[in-house]
């Protein structure tokens, strides 16, 4: 069991340009979610996946912001037409589900946008 | 989810218990308490949860009230690795989003 990895640690872009991350949750976990966190702030929930399937998603995540997990395994977040308010740490995090719904976070992805 | 009071920092030397306090008067009766930690720059850490009983782990242990409208969370010998912003998060079992507060900074002082 590795934990949950998230690829890259760190990304500066320039504002407009499309980032994506990665997360790879830890194997046999069905669920995985997605959080960011902003400076002095407590994560806030961005969306999450059920297997393969996108269950439910906050209104913090614009129609910029698109997440996936293809084959319920690994899933990446894409912001689209970047902008400075999107600066901030992504953090994934993954469960069983069901009866075992204790979150296993990632190291997070910290996003700088120029 | 029930929202949660915790003051926004405290210090405690090392050696010594760190006792963390979370007010969640509004908590539903099949709310659960969850404490998560965050060391700096990683993800926050899982440390123990509880329904009305008192729980202990490896890690810490949770005293809840028997009116269960607050809970302490105790380090029993903090170490220096143990200052982190500290959780106190008030949910259904099942739940699927975590809601986060702005913790306790907890500072172990050497």
């Amino acid at each position: 069991d590795t934990g949950v990895s998230q690829d890259p640690r760190h990304k500066i872009t320039k504002r407009g340009q499309n980032v994506t991350f990665r997360c790879d949750p830890i194997s046999e976990h069905n669920r995985l979610y997605w959080y960011r966190q902003t400076l002095g702030q407590g994560p806030e929930f961005l969306t999450y996946f059920q297997n393969e399937a996108q269950l439910e998603k906050s209104r913090l995540l614009s129609d910029r912001f698109s997440a996936e997990r293809p084959k319920g395994s690994f899933s990446t977040l894409e912001i689209q037409r970047t902008e400075q308010g999107d600066s901030a740490m992504y953090l994934c995090a993954s469960s069983f589900g069901g009866s075992q719904e204790t979150q296993y976070f990632g190291p997070g992805t910290r996003l700088l946008v120029l | 989810d029930a929202k949660t009071t915790q003051p926004p920092s405290m210090d405690c030397a090392e050696g010594r218990a760190a006792n963390l306090p979370c007010n969640h008067s509004t908590i539903s009766g099949n709310e659960y308490v969850y404490w998560y930690r965050q060391i700096h720059s990683q993800g926050p850490q899982y440390i123990i949860h509880g329904l009305k009983n008192n729980e202990t782990n490896e890690m810490a242990s949770l005293i809840i009230t028997e009116d269960r409208k607050s809970s302490t969370l105790i380090l029993p010998h903090a170490t220096l690795r143990d200052t982190a912003v500290y959780y106190c998060i008030v949910t259904f079992f099942g739940n699927e989003k975590l809601t986060f507060g702005t913790g306790t900074r907890l500072t172990i002082i050497p």
